[in-house]
């Protein structure tokens, strides 16, 4: 089975400055991998998403992310948070054939940034 | 397109009362997850349905919880006697196809308070 681990669990930012949230994997095979972000009291929604080709995924609302497959690695990146980014993310992780394609979800990163 | 819609948002009950809640997956969407998600353990995957059929419920915590997908638009999440343990914001999400290509679509939840 597969598992993530999100290693900051609580961030936080003044406006303006750059964001990296880390995500790293364990599974044996190839994997889909997943972005959410959960605004205060709201749903998750997808931020973006990576399957296969270009390992440097760009999302919704400046978001990137980069697939390292050496260092099952998938962290999040935005080069100039802003205060409505404030919220919690997490990152997702399914297999990408066979298996149950039941997606894995990381323990979140609270992101608080001050205006 | 209304989206995964979940009924009802907030829930209050006394302990040992029989708990009932609604899920409405998006049209054509053929798997089903159901989340838990609590301060202390996250997300937690309770069960997934494909075309639906019970995939995978070992995430069901004890029998008190069943789960059903009577037909491909409706599934319900039943907890029953219901104890203060349970208080958690439990989600619904849909996708299509399996492996979650276009992601997973989220409902907005059902914040269960049981006193």
């Amino acid at each position: 089975a597969q598992s993530v681990s999100q290693h900051n669990h609580h961030v936080i930012l003044s406006e303006a400055a750059s964001l990296e949230l880390g995500c790293n994997y364990s599974y044996g095979g190839t994997v889909n991998l997943f972005w959410y972000v959960q605004y205060p009291g709201q749903h998750l929604q997808l931020l973006l998403k990576y399957f296969s080709g270009d390992p440097l995924v760009k999302g919704i609302k400046g978001f990137e992310a980069e697939f390292i497959k050496s260092k099952f690695s998938f962290n999040l990146r935005k080069p100039s948070v802003q205060w409505s980014d404030t919220a919690e993310y997490f990152c997702a992780v399914t297999p990408a054939s066979g298996g149950s394609y039941i997606p894995t979800f990381g323990r979140g990163t609270s992101l608080i940034v001050h205006p | 397109d209304a989206g995964v819609i979940q009924s009802p948002r907030h829930e209050v009950t006394e302990m040992g009362q029989e708990v009932t809640l609604r899920c409405k997956p998006i049209s054509g969407h053929n798997s089903l997850f159901w989340y838990r998600q609590t301060m202390m353990r996250g997300l937690e995957l309770l069960i997934y349905f494909n075309n639906n059929v019970p995939i995978d419920d070992s995430g069901m915590p004890e029998d008190r919880f069943s789960a059903k997908m009577p037909n491909a638009s409706f599934s319900t999440l039943k907890i029953q006697p219901s104890e203060p343990r349970d208080s958690a914001v439990y989600f619904c999400a849909s996708s299509f196809p399996r492996g979650g290509w276009n992601g997973y679509t989220f409902g907005s939840g059902t914040r269960l308070t049981v006193v």
